[in-house]
């Protein structure tokens, strides 16, 4: 089992510019998240898909963020135009179930600099 | 709303003494309760979760957790710590219910010192 992966493990944009965070769940999980980590707010949830659904999408920031599960494999995370202050660890997760008990699985992380 | 307290912001401990790592969450109802641990560059690993039953929780790498609903508080511990234990630790609370929403504490940085 290979675990969640994530691509790429850093990224240097400027302003303005679009940013795409790439995310490959655990083969059979049925729930993906992503979450950002900052030092000041430390780790939100942005997003919460079950079965490539969005469920909750309550801490996606602004309409720059989007994310999209186009299939049981696969998820992304777009961000246009990026700000300096997206600058933060993009992580995803999954879990097998939706359970409130249920492990989470987290990738190692997008370093994510806007300049 | 869910959420969790981590008071203390950054620990350092000694190598072979004991570590206790405190954590406090408010939710209406019985939560379940997870301390995650967070290594330089990685991602976050489980090292145990309560639900139910015995409130004294074992996890992995020789931790434990006693979850205490009087005093709303989930503590981790653990009795003799490794220099490999350094890292930053996160507390964690998600619903009894429903879909799965987990609220993470701001996390306790732990360094170990000789």
């Amino acid at each position: 089992d290979a675990g969640v992966i994530q691509s790429p493990r850093h990224e240097v944009t400027e302003m303005g510019q679009e940013v795409t965070l790439r995310c490959k769940p655990i083969s059979g999980h049925n729930s993906l998240f992503w979450y950002r980590q900052t030092m000041m707010r430390g780790l939100e949830l942005l997003i919460y898909f079950n079965n490539n659904v969005p469920i909750d999408d309550s801490g996606m920031p602004e309409d720059r963020f989007s994310a999209k599960m186009p299939n049981a494999s696969f998820s992304t995370l777009k961000i246009q135009p990026s700000e300096p202050r997206d600058s933060a660890v993009y992580f995803c997760a999954s879990s097998p179930g939706t359970g409130g008990n249920e492990k989470l699985f987290f990738g190692s992380g997008t370093q994510l600099s806007v300049l | 709303a869910q959420s969790v307290t981590q008071p203390d912001i950054h620990i350092t401990v000694s190598e072979g003494a004991s570590l206790e790592l405190r954590c406090n969450y408010s939710y209406g109802a019985t939560p379940y309760l997870f301390w995650y641990v967070q290594s330089p560059g990685q991602g976050l690993q489980l090292l145990l979760k309560y639900f139910s039953g015995d409130t004294l929780v074992q996890g992995i790498k020789g931790f434990e957790a006693e979850f205490k609903r009087s005093q709303s508080s989930f503590n981790l511990r653990k009795p003799s710590v490794h220099w490999s234990d350094a890292a930053e630790y996160f507390c964690a609370v998600g619903p009894s219910g429903g879909y799965q929403k987990v609220t993470f504490g701001i996390g306790t940085k732990l360094q170990v010192i000789p």
